[in-house]
């Protein structure tokens, strides 16, 4: 298996759901990231990882809990989400300013 | 602040044609990167084409090539001889290479682009 894995690919969820997105890479980079693509906006930067320390938290509600185990896992905890967090949620990993290869993403869906 | 803008929501395109998605960004810092990434349906973001700053030359990858205008600060792909295949959403986006968020992406809101038959 190559590249950048994303499970579950759908996801529907209550409001008092706990739910987790898990993003896997193959490529032997060193940096992960989570963007969240909702529809007519630009794709927003939420988390980054690089040599699994975050380095990158964009103001991101604690609803959203991130997580890197190691360099090839990255995964997004939710807790008790709103309707609006409802979005395709894209994993992407590279070399540290390299150009980032991004999984299939997951789409969200908080009823 | 930096900016990505993209400003065609929409393109159409006959089928072995060229069309030009456009891109003009906003950054003071003298060191960065463009991207362009095509999104097919399915969702998954594709990476297609890199240009830094201080390449002379336009990049070009196949079919694609981005037409560097850094004067203009602009950045728009050229994709020639179009195939229904190339039908999805393109993103630009830029990475700058300086400061707190050195390697992050911002992007732009995208052009879809619908090739006809």
């Amino acid at each position: 298996e190559t590249g950048v894995t994303q499970t579950p690919r759908h996801l529907v969820m209550g409001m008092t759901n706990k739910k987790s997105l898990k993003c896997e890479q193959h490529l032997g980079h060193n940096a992960m990231y989570w963007y969240k693509q909702s529809a007519k906006k630009p794709l927003e930067l939420m988390f980054v990882y690089s040599l699994e320390e975050r380095v990158e938290n964009n103001s991101v509600p604690s609803r959203f809990s991130p997580e890197c185990p190691n360099s090839s896992h990255l995964f997004l905890h939710l807790h008790t989400l709103q309707p609006e967090d409802s979005a395709l949620y894209l994993c992407a990993s590279s070399l540290t300013n390299n150009e980032q290869f991004f999984g299939p993403g997951t789409r969200l869906t908080v009823l | 602040a930096q900016k990505i803008t993209q400003t065609q929501p929409g393109m159409f395109v006959q089928e072995k044609e060229a069309v030009t998605l456009d891109c003009t960004y906003d950054t003071s810092d003298p060191s960065y990167g463009l991207f362009w990434y095509k999104q097919p349906s399915s969702g998954e973001m594709i990476f297609l084409i890199y240009q830094g700053s201080y390449d002379q030359q336009n990049a070009t990858e196949g079919r694609y090539s981005l037409n560097f205008q850094k004067a203009r600060k602009s950045a728009n792909l050229v994709i020639s001889a179009s195939q229904l295949g190339d039908s999805a959403m393109y993103f630009c986006a830029m990475r700058l290479n300086y400061g707190g968020s050195q390697g992050n992406l911002i992007f732009g809101k995208g052009t879809k682009l619908s090739v006809k038959p």
